[in-house]
């Protein structure tokens, strides 16, 4: 069965800090895709990142960046010198690849505040 | 281009009673989904559809039910709503799902309460 596990409920950080959302997955499938969504205020979600089972690499974005490691069944999200704007709900996801719309699974989120 | 519109946007509801919670997109995309959003639970599928004229069941599909008689629309219908139906609904939509799910595309949601 999938499972996505965010265990960070809520993180607080001031302005500038670092900071990274641990997202740790579980699927008996060997093809699948992870993804990151972000929840601002305004409520609505918007895409950040998706990433396949085989592309191990490290991808950067900006200040964002996130690390997946297949040996640890991590897909984590690193904001660096973090802001205010970036306040916001973020979600991990996990889909089968091959398969039908109902094998998309969300984790509970982590709410990150950025303090000024 | 509005990309994807959900009507109403909150709505207080009697327990019992009929609703229908609307959702149109204008990207063309072949798949469509409902969540329900939940504190601490994060989204949880309902029903999804990944062509026009076919339906399925997501993870908490009991009490709710849709249909896809076109590509635009997608609406999710409540037969007789129940207080634990309270939620933040959220329909998205995506390019066809094929070999590999492509991002989705979410509305801004409806707030449903359920007295």
């Amino acid at each position: 069965a999938q499972k996505v596990t965010q265990a960070q409920t809520e993180i607080s950080v001031v302005e500038k800090e670092d900071v990274t959302l641990d997202c740790v997955y579980e699927t008996r499938d060997t093809t699948y895709y992870l993804f990151w969504y972000k929840q601002p205020p305004s409520g609505e979600l918007v895409f950040l990142i998706r990433r396949n089972s085989f592309d191990e690499q490290n991808e950067i974005s900006g200040r964002y960046s996130w690390n997946f490691q297949k040996s640890t069944s991590s897909f984590n999200f690193t904001i660096t010198a973090s802001q205010v704007v970036d306040s916001a709900v973020y979600f991990c996801a996990l889909s089968e690849a091959y398969s039908s719309a109902s094998k998309i699974i969300f984790g509970s989120g982590t709410r990150l505040s950025i303090r000024p | 281009i509005a990309g994807i519109t959900q009507a109403p946007t909150s709505q207080i509801l009697a327990a019992g009673r009929r609703m229908t919670l609307r959702c149109t997109q204008d990207m063309r995309h072949n798949a469509m989904y409902w969540y329900r959003q939940d504190l601490g639970l994060g989204l949880r599928l309902i029903h999804y559809s990944n062509t026009a004229g076919t339906t399925g069941k997501g993870e908490v599909p009991d009490g709710y039910s849709v249909s896809r008689a076109n590509t635009d629309d997608f609406p999710l219908t409540l037969a007789s709503a129940v207080p634990s139906q309270t939620s933040v609904y959220f329909c998205a939509s995506s390019e066809s799902w094929g070999l590999a799910p492509n991002e989705q595309f979410f509305g801004p949601g409806t707030r449903l309460t359920v007295l």
